[in-house]
């Protein structure tokens, strides 16, 4: 069965710079959420898109940005990067909004 | 605000040794509770949803149970590829996203 497929599957970056990742939901999934993850601890809400509208925004900073595009796909653009932005970012769909989510197997990214 | 606690935070078993995991969540109208594995450094996996106070859903060695306050995964005859975090997210009514707890790392001994 087709699952949630992110890019890239890892990623460096030094401070200041900027990053996109991406990320392809499950077909015909309307909804796309985007978490963070640091070391040890548990998934972090970032932001969420139903029908390629933004629908719930949570602890994201005002650096990063997101937007599902008309194919469904999301992109999560981050810039001036920071050390602490150093974390897993997964990425999961949903065939609806009152449903379980299905997780991608995210991009780790580093900052250096 | 919502919450999710986790307990036991580890939880070392032998093959064979059933025991269960608990989830306590603080939510304002429940829209579902779910359960997911995680292994390291990998996506969480999905469980099980479960919607309703009574509600039991159970797959292989697990099974999942919810009350109105708190849900367990019971594990039965667990084997070493059981070992992995487990865990439990909540999604409130009036929101889309899932709060989760900060999940119980279970290690099976062969």
């Amino acid at each position: 069965a087709a699952g949630v497929i992110q890019s890239p599957r890892h990623l460096i970056k030094e401070k200041r710079e900027t990053a996109t990742l991406k990320c392809y939901p499950i077909p015909r999934h309307d909804t796309v959420y985007w978490y963070q993850q640091g070391p040890g601890q548990d998934p972090q809400f970032l932001i969420s898109f139903y029908e390629k509208m933004q629908s719930d925004k949570g602890s994201i900073p005002d650096r990063f940005s997101a937007q599902q595009f008309s194919d469904y796909h999301s992109e999560l653009n981050m810039s001036s990067l920071e050390l602490g932005d150093s974390a897993l970012y997964f990425c999961a769909s949903s065939p609806g909004r009152n449903t379980e989510a299905f997780f991608g197997q995210g991009t780790r990214l580093t900052v250096v | 605000e919502d919450q999710v606690t986790q307990s036991p935070e580890a939880l070392r078993l032998q093959e064979g040794e059933s025991s269960s995991l608990n989830c306590s969540y603080t939510v304002s109208g429940l829209r579902g509770l779910f359960w997911y594995r995680q292994d390291p450094g990998k996506g969480p996996e999905f469980l099980f949803t479960l919607y309703s106070a009574g509600e039991e859903k159970e797959k292989e060695r697990l099974k999942a149970t919810l009350t109105k306050k708190e849900s367990f995964l019971h594990i039965t005859a667990p084997k070493p590829e059981d070992s992995a975090t487990y865990l439990c997210a909540v999604q409130a009514s009036r929101g889309q996203n899932f709060v989760f707890g900060p999940g119980t790392r279970l290690s099976v001994l062969p």
